[in-house]
C-alpha cells in the first residue's frame, strides 16, 4: 500500500494569514505516461462528509474558493490556503488514487490562532 | 446534481453482518465507479471497496475476506456487506462517487453520502 503522511498533525494560523499543509507519499504517484499526479485534497468539518477541494494535485474543484491551491512533485505535495478565513477551520486530508487500495493521509487539523 | 443517500443498520453485535445501501439520484449511474469509505471515531479515512455498474470490483486487501460490494443497476443503488464485525469495525461509513469512466481518469471521491454511524457492541 502507498502510505500517505501529512504534516503537521495540527496547525493554528491567524485569520488572513497563509496556511500550508504537507503530504508525502511513500512512493511516487506521478504517472509518467500522462504526467498526471494522482493526488486529491479534501476538507472535512465536524459531522459532515469530506468535501473535495483539489484533484490531479493542483486542479481546483468547481466552486472551491481560489484561496485554496495545491502543488507538488511525485511524492511531496502541499495544500495552501492563501488567506485563512474562519470557515476554513476543518480537518484536511490528502488521498492518493494512483493505485488501489486508495489511501488517505492521517489528517491535519486547522484552527484559528 | 448528483446526490447520494445511504442507509442501513446502525447498531450491531459482534460477529453479525453489516449491511448498507447507497442510492444515487440525479445523475448517470452507469458511467462511474462507486465506493465505500469508513472513518472510525476521531480517526482518519479508510477506503473499503469500489464497483462499476458492469460488476467490476476492487477491494482493500485489509478487508477483502469479509467484504462484498454489489450493485443494482435497476435501482441505481450499490451495497456493502461486511461479515463477522468486531468493535474495530465501529465507524461512520460513507458512500461516494469515483469519477473514473471509460473516457475519463479519476479516483477521487465526489460527491459523498451523508454517512451512516455503525456501532458494534461486544
Amino acid at each position: 500500500d502507498i502510505v500517505m503522511t501529512q504534516s503537521p498533525d495540527s496547525l493554528a494560523v491567524s485569520l488572513g494569514e497563509r496556511a500550508t499543509i504537507n503530504c508525502k507519499s511513500s512512493q511516487s504517484v506521478l504517472y509518467s505516461s500522462n504526467n498526471k499526479k494522482y493526488l486529491a485534497w479534501y476538507q472535512q468539518k465536524p459531522g459532515q462528509p469530506p468535501k473535495l477541494l483539489i484533484y490531479w494535485a493542483s486542479t481546483r474543484e468547481s466552486g472551491v474558493p481560489d484561496r485554496f491551491s495545491g502543488s507538488g512533485s511525485g511524492t511531496d505535495f502541499t495544500l495552501t490556503i492563501s488567506s485563512l478565513q474562519a470557515e476554513d477551520v476543518a480537518v484536511y486530508y490528502c488521498q492518493q488514487y494512483y493505485i488501489t487500495p486508495f489511501t488517505f493521509g492521517q489528517g491535519t487539523k486547522l484552527e484559528i490562532k | 446534481q448528483v446526490q447520494l443517500q445511504q442507509w442501513g443498520a446502525g447498531l450491531l453485535k459482534a460477529s453479525e453482518t453489516l449491511s448498507l445501501t447507497c442510492a444515487v439520484y440525479g445523475g448517470s449511474f452507469n458511467d462511474y465507479h462507486w465506493s465505500w469509505i469508513r472513518q472510525p471515531p476521531g480517526k482518519g479515512l479508510e477506503w473499503i471497496a469500489r464497483i462499476h455498474h458492469s460488476g467490476s470490483t476492487n477491494y482493500n486487501p485489509s478487508l477483502k475476506s469479509r467484504v462484498t460490494i454489489s450493485v443494482d443497476t435497476s435501482k441505481n443503488q450499490f451495497s456493502l456487506k461486511l461479515t463477522s464485525v468486531t468493535a474495530a469495525d465501529t465507524a461512520v461509513y460513507f458512500c461516494a462517487r469515483d469519477p473514473t469512466t471509460a473516457e475519463q481518469l479519476g479516483g477521487w471521491f465526489d460527491p459523498w453520502g451523508q454517512g451512516t454511524v455503525v456501532t458494534v457492541s461486544s
